[in-house]
């Protein structure tokens, strides 16, 4: 059993396009992420949030909206994509319990063209 | 603020050899962990080890330990024995709270070739 999905894993598509990505995490933990992988590979969080509630919004752009319908899901929405939103993102999971380690799952490597 | 400083962007081990990869930190949270996650080229973040910063002894996972040394902020990975499929990126990171939640702050990672 996979502990964090998402889905799709490659995600390929023009400029303008609204896009969205899937995470399921089914380890039972209350807080979810957004972590987004550039092409140097530098990770930087974009969201997270604890039992469905937002509590980090690292100045991402409005384009990008989180949502979390459950504390096991949290999706990614993308509007009006742009060149520059092509990265890789990766959702992840942990316990609400401060200095503990986050779970990832296997990224989705978006292509914008 | 917190951050990581990792300096080596690559190494290269010999098979079955013992590498170090450095990692330093800098904050002013006296309470923080630092992890050491393995990204192999199929691209999956894999959790490899945890050291809190009370902890008073060195972290270890099976071939892999952490070196803290508090007073030097450094959090060096010691893979012991390496082998091929450790070749991949290492990021070590740091939590850091906010707003009642925390995040991960990360390294930009050091490329490990392991050599047959």
């Amino acid at each position: 059993d996979t502990a964090v999905s998402q889905t799709p894993k490659y995600l390929v598509t023009q400029m303008g396009n609204d896009k969205s990505i899937k995470c399921e995490q089914n380890l039972g933990h209350d807080t979810m992420y957004w972590y987004k992988q550039d092409s140097k590979k530098f990770l930087k969080i974009m969201f997270s949030y604890n039992n469905k509630e937002l509590i980090i919004n690292e100045t991402v752009p409005n384009r990008f909206s989180p949502k979390s319908p459950d504390k096991a899901h949290l999706n990614l929405h993308i509007n009006s994509l742009e060149l520059g939103d092509s990265a890789v993102y990766f959702c992840a999971s942990s316990r609400r319990v401060l200095n503990t380690e986050a779970f990832f799952g296997q990224g989705t490597r978006l292509t914008v063209v | 603020a917190q951050k990581i400083t990792q300096t080596q962007p690559g190494m290269f081990v010999q098979e079955k050899e013992a590498v170090t990869l450095d990692c330093t930190y800098d904050t002013s949270d006296p309470s923080y962990g630092l992890f050491w996650y393995k990204q192999p080229s199929s691209g999956e973040m894999i959790f490899l080890i945890y050291q809190g910063s009370y902890d008073q002894q060195n972290a270890t996972e099976g071939r892999y330990s952490l070196n803290f040394q508090k007073a030097r902020k450094s959090a060096n990975l010691v893979i012991s024995a390496s082998q091929l499929g450790d070749s991949a990126m290492y990021f070590c990171a740091m939590s850091a709270p906010q707003g009642g939640s925390e995040k991960l702050v990360f390294g930009k990672g050091t490329k490990l070739t392991v050599n047959p």
